[in-house]
């Protein structure tokens, strides 16, 4: 199984500074033969399933605000939030979706400094 | 786009088997493949495995083979997780969640990003 590891586990960022998440495969998770890098991450609010908020390392789902972007390729990646809003305090999870079993990493929390 | 809700919380016995169901609404039952994710009371999330109504295709993570059964009823287009010799370690929130990104052919089993998810299912296993 291909092992996530993210970093930190925790992070307290002020309003409106920026928020950095990075994520590690314990293997490759970039398609040659496409290009794409089979990498989402996912927002998770207390009480609430998880929301999908970015595919293939880089593209933000419908809705999602432009603030949170993703960037990286083969095993590293990161989740960054230019600017952070009260409404962002959550758990963020990075998955790979390059081999089953998919695996997710073990989720980062975010606070308000 | 589809809407997913699933069966109420359930408390079981360690030895015994709990069924949860996962309703879909809104969109075309086919066109997606359904997963089923865990998560132990403050803990990550983690993939027991999933179903394509399409092509007839299940596939289960290796943990859990041999114990949880997931099936459908197209007709109610409803999916269902079946984990049986539960123990105290299964007690968790249980999600179905939806790739509309998947392939099942020539034995396929990739499941895309999970786009949609029910509410979850709290499942407590305790004597």
């Amino acid at each position: 199984d291909i092992v996530m590891t993210q970093s930190p586990d925790s992070l307290a960022v002020s309003l409106g500074e920026r928020a950095t998440i990075n994520c590690r495969s314990s293997q490759s998770v970039l398609k040659r033969s496409t290009n794409n890098n089979y990498l989402a991450w996912y927002q998770q609010k207390p009480g609430q399933p998880p929301k999908l908020l970015i595919h293939w390392a880089s593209f933000r789902e419908f809705g999602v605000p432009d603030r949170f972007s993703g960037s990286g390729s083969g095993t590293d990646f990161t989740l960054t939030i230019s600017s952070l809003q009260p409404e962002d305090v959550a758990v963020y999870y990075c998955q790979q979706y390059y081999s089953s079993p998919q695996t997710f990493g073990q989720g980062t929390k975010l606070e308000i400094k | 786009q589809v809407q997913l809700v699933q069966s109420g919380a359930e408390v079981k016995k360690p030895g015994s088997s709990v069924r949860v169901s996962c309703k879909a609404s809104g969109d075309t039952f086919s066109d997606y493949a359904f997963s089923w994710v865990r998560q132990a009371p403050g803990q990550g999330l983690e993939w027991m495995g999933g179903i394509m109504p399409i092509f007839d295709a299940t596939n289960y993570a290796q943990k859990f083979q041999g114990r949880v059964t997931i099936t459908t009823d197209e007709s109610t287009t409803t999916v269902f997780m079946e984990l049986s010799s539960l123990r105290s370690e299964d007690t968790a929130v249980y999600y179905c969640a939806t790739s509309s990104d998947f392939e099942g052919r020539y034995g396929g089993n990739y499941y895309g990003p999970f786009d949609y998810w029910g509410q979850g299912t709290l499942v407590t296993v305790s004597s």
